[in-house]
Formats: structure tokens, C-alpha cells, sequence
């Protein structure tokens, strides 16, 4: 089974800040990555699949990447509207398994 | 638009069988496969299964023994069983879409959630 472990678990961080997120997979998922954002007692909204391509309708503030094991959400410009949770999803295994998520906080 | 809302009973108690209903509407359900997702109360998210309108369905291994869907196309519906539930399956299900028409895509489309609580 398929393990996706996200670093750092919190972050805190200031409206304008570069943000990076990490996601690391136990095995390699080749690009069948996605980022998605969740609010707080709202659904997960996508932003990125194939590891790097941005869902229509999301900010290019908003970027990832990587191959294999290792991938990473950026944030060029921390908004606002932008402090929430963020989860990876490798959806290329039976269990489409999801990280723990990390929380950008101020 | 394409609009997914969970229908459930809120309460089910332990050892009994969790059913819920996803109605999807603005889209056919014959061109992509639609899944279930559940989140415990502060905890992160857990795939449980999809199915697809041809009735294709799989399950996370973890839940393969206890979860069973179904679909109904005329009705724009898909339904989740799972079984002999424990405190464990409290959590906000979602139901949600498929990107695109094949297996391997993430999801692109959610419902609201609704949160199912296990107790006596």
C-alpha cells in the first residue's frame, strides 16, 4: 500500500510569503498526483493534477511538481483567501491515498 | 454545473449498515466514474471506493469487505453500503467525480458532505 507522508504538518505564514508544501510518496506514483485545498467545513477543492497542471479556474499563484516520489505545492504570493488545509492524493493505487494534510496558518 | 448532494441518515448505531445516496445533477453519469470519500472530525481524507455507469465498481482494500455501491443512470443516482459499522466510521462522507472518464484521475467535483455519527 501505497504511503503519502506531507511536510511540515503546520506552517505559518504571512499574507505575501512563499509557501512550499512537500509530499513524499513510499513508492514511486510517476505524476498521478493531485493537490487539492480544503476550508475549514468545506469539501476539498482540486487545484493541481498530473503533479504540475493547474485545474481551470485556479490561481497561478498556485504551482506543482515533481516526479516519482517526491512532488511540492508553491504558493508564490500567500493570499488571504488562501490559509487552509492542503492534501496530496496519489490516485493511481487502490487506495487513492491521500497525505495528512498541512495547515497554513497565520 | 455539475452539482453533487449526500443524503444520509446522520445517525446509524453500531453493528448496524451506513446507506447513502449521492443525487448528481447538470451532467450524465455514463461518462465518468463517481466515488466516496470520508473524513473523520479532524482527521485527514480516506478514498472508499468508486463506480462507474457501467457498474464497474472497486474499494480501498482497507474497506473492501464492508462497502458495496451501486448506480442508477435514469435516476442520477449512486449509493454507498457499508456494514457493521463501529464508532471508527464516524466522519463527513463526500460523494465526488472523477475528473475525467478514466480510473486513474483525482476529484474534480464534490458534494457538500454529510456527517454520519456512530452511536448508540
Amino acid at each position: 500500500d501505497i504511503q503519502m507522508t506531507q511536510s511540515p504538518s503546520t506552517l505559518s505564514a504571512s499574507v505575501g510569503d512563499r509557501v512550499t508544501i512537500t509530499c513524499r510518496a513510499s513508492q514511486s506514483v510517476q505524476t498521478y498526483l493531485a493537490w487539492y485545498q480544503q476550508k475549514s467545513g468545506k469539501a476539498p477543492r482540486l487545484l493541481i493534477y498530473k503533479a504540475s497542471t493547474l485545474e481551470s479556474g485556479v490561481p497561478s499563484r498556485f504551482s506543482g511538481s515533481g516526479f516519482g516520489t517526491e512532488f511540492t505545492l508553491t504558493i508564490s504570493s500567500l493570499q488571504p483567501d488562501d490559509f487552509a488545509t492542503y492534501y496530496c492524493q496519489n490516485y493511481n493505487s487502490d487506495s487513492r491515498t491521500f497525505g495528512q494534510g498541512t495547515k497554513v496558518d497565520i | 454545473q455539475v452539482l453533487l448532494q449526500e443524503s444520509g441518515p446522520g445517525l446509524v448505531k453500531p453493528s448496524d449498515t451506513l446507506s447513502l445516496t449521492c443525487y448528481v445533477s447538470g451532467v450524465s453519469m455514463t461518462t465518468h466514474p463517481w466515488g466516496w470519500i470520508r473524513q473523520p472530525p479532524g482527521e485527514g481524507l480516506e478514498f472508499i471506493g468508486y463506480i462507474h455507469g457501467n457498474g464497474r465498481a472497486d474499494y480501498n482494500p482497507s474497506l473492501k469487505s464492508r462497502a458495496t455501491m451501486s448506480i442508477d443512470t435514469s435516476k442520477s443516482q449512486f449509493s454507498l453500503r457499508l456494514i457493521s459499522v463501529t464508532a471508527a466510521d464516524t466522519a463527513v462522507y463526500y460523494c465526488a467525480r472523477f475528473r475525467q472518464g478514466e480510473y486513474y484521475n483525482p476529484f474534480d467535483n464534490w458534494g457538500q458532505g454529510t456527517l454520519i455519527t456512530v452511536s448508540s
